[in-house]
This record gives C-alpha cells, sequence and structure tokens, in this order.
C-alpha cells in the first residue's frame, strides 16, 4: 500500500483537460511544498514533470501544471495529446524516517 | 549529455548478496546527492536510499535498513548499492536517480538511469 494516494485510472480525449489527485497527510503532502509529479510510459525511466508544488523543469511542455489545497496535491494536464498516455506517479518529501514517498500510480489513457 | 547507467542485476538467492553500480557521466557527479527508487514490475516506485554528495550522509527505507549500503565513490564516479541478506520482495527494478541540483538536498530526482532488474528467488 502505497503511502501517498492517487486514483487508479484516469482518462480524456485529445484536447481536453484532465486533473489527477493526490492525497497525503501533514507528514507529507500537507507539511512541505515538496510535492513533485513524475511521467512513466512504458519500459522507460521516471521524467519528472512538476516540482516544489507548481515548478516546471526546462523542457516540459506548459500544458502541465500542478497545484496544492491541505494534505492534497494535484497534477493538471491541458489540451490531452496521444504522447502523454502514460503511468503518472505524485512524491513528496515525508518527515518520517522514509524521506520520499510515492503514489501508487494513475494510468492515463487518451481515448 | 547527462547520463546514468546502473548495472550488477541479476539473479540472487535469498539471503546471498548483489552489488548494484551506476555509472554517472555527463556532469559532475562529485556534487551531487544521489538516490536509488525501485519499481516491481507492473506496481509504484519505493524509494530505497539516499547519499550524500560527500557520501557522509545515507539514508534508507525502513524495509532495506540493516541489509543494504549505499555508497559512491566520486573518483571513479559511480554510486553503488550493496544488498545483503535479500529478501522475495526486494524483487524490483533498481533506479539510480540524481537530485536537480549540485550540492543540494533535494527531494525531486532528474535525471533517472535505465534501471537494472534484480531477481530474487532460490
Amino acid at each position: 500500500q502505497s503511502a501517498l494516494t492517487q486514483p487508479a485510472s484516469v482518462s480524456g480525449s485529445p484536447g481536453q483537460s484532465i486533473t489527477i489527485s493526490c492525497t497525503g497527510t501533514s507528514s507529507d503532502v500537507g507539511g512541505y511544498d515538496f510535492v513533485s509529479w513524475y511521467q512513466q510510459h512504458p519500459g522507460k525511466a521516471p521524467k519528472v514533470m512538476i516540482y516544489d508544488v507548481n515548478n516546471r523543469p526546462s523542457g516540459v511542455s506548459n500544458r502541465f501544471s500542478g497545484s496544492k489545497s491541505g494534505n492534497s496535491a494535484s497534477l493538471s494536464i491541458s489540451g490531452l495529446q496521444a504522447e502523454d498516455e502514460a503511468d503518472y506517479y505524485c512524491s513528496s518529501y515525508t518527515d518520517t524516517s522514509t524521506l520520499v514517498v510515492f503514489g501508487g500510480g494513475t494510468k492515463l489513457t487518451v481515448l | 549529455e547527462v547520463q546514468l547507467v546502473e548495472s550488477g542485476g541479476g539473479l540472487v538467492q535469498p539471503g546471498g548478496s548483489l552489488r548494484l553500480s551506476c555509472a554517472a557521466s555527463g556532469f559532475t557527479f562529485s556534487t551531487y546527492w544521489m538516490h536509488w527508487v525501485r519499481q516491481v514490475p507492473g506496481k509504484g516506485l519505493m524509494w530505497v536510499s539516499r547519499i550524500s554528495s560527500d557520501g557522509i550522509t545515507t539514508a534508507y527505507a525502513d524495509s532495506v535498513k540493516g541489509r543494504f549500503t549505499v555508497s559512491r565513490g566520486n573518483a571513479k564516479n559511480t554510486l553503488n548499492l550493496q544488498m545483503n541478506s535479500p529478501r522475495a520482495e526486494d524483487t524490483a527494478v533498481y533506479y539510480c536517480a540524481r537530485v536537480a541540483s549540485p550540492y543540494s538536498n533535494y527531494y525531486w530526482f532528474d535525471p533517472w538511469g535505465q534501471g537494472t532488474m534484480v531477481t530474487v528467488s532460490s
């Protein structure tokens, strides 16, 4: 069982927008602005899409955005494209001995 | 080009030992904190271990503490994970990952290596 809770799957049509939620506790998501999001295509390594809640690394499309409210964070993707179909994982610093926790992952299907 | 390449994975018996390595290139390895993250095929990610840029500070997930040891050789640009007494539940793809900025204890990783598969089975 993962420390952070994500929906198992979401879907959307090309051009639409979707949001993936990530729920934690005050020891991780709610207590620190150290939430990041990773995209993983089958057989590939994860790639960071958002860091520190709402920052995009250089090279990541501005169609990706992040936010946080209380113990929950969200990843939004606008203007869905076929290439966005992948698994998405949220991650957060935690003040427990674990240091970093991940969500169970959300499979995004572009219809 | 920044690159991380893991090696050393394979089949290991429960209670045995295995040493994973991660060869870094394209950046000043000695200035970056490094992490290991694992993933059971078809499942989610799990943080395993962290080491500071100078190799002095380490941290481990509770499930591997006392069995796994992270180390680094800055002269050879190499990160290591010594896996002692592995268990079936340690079976996973192991990724090495770099923090995003030098001399920074950040908690987001960029880039990641391609991973090396470890199978613990008799």
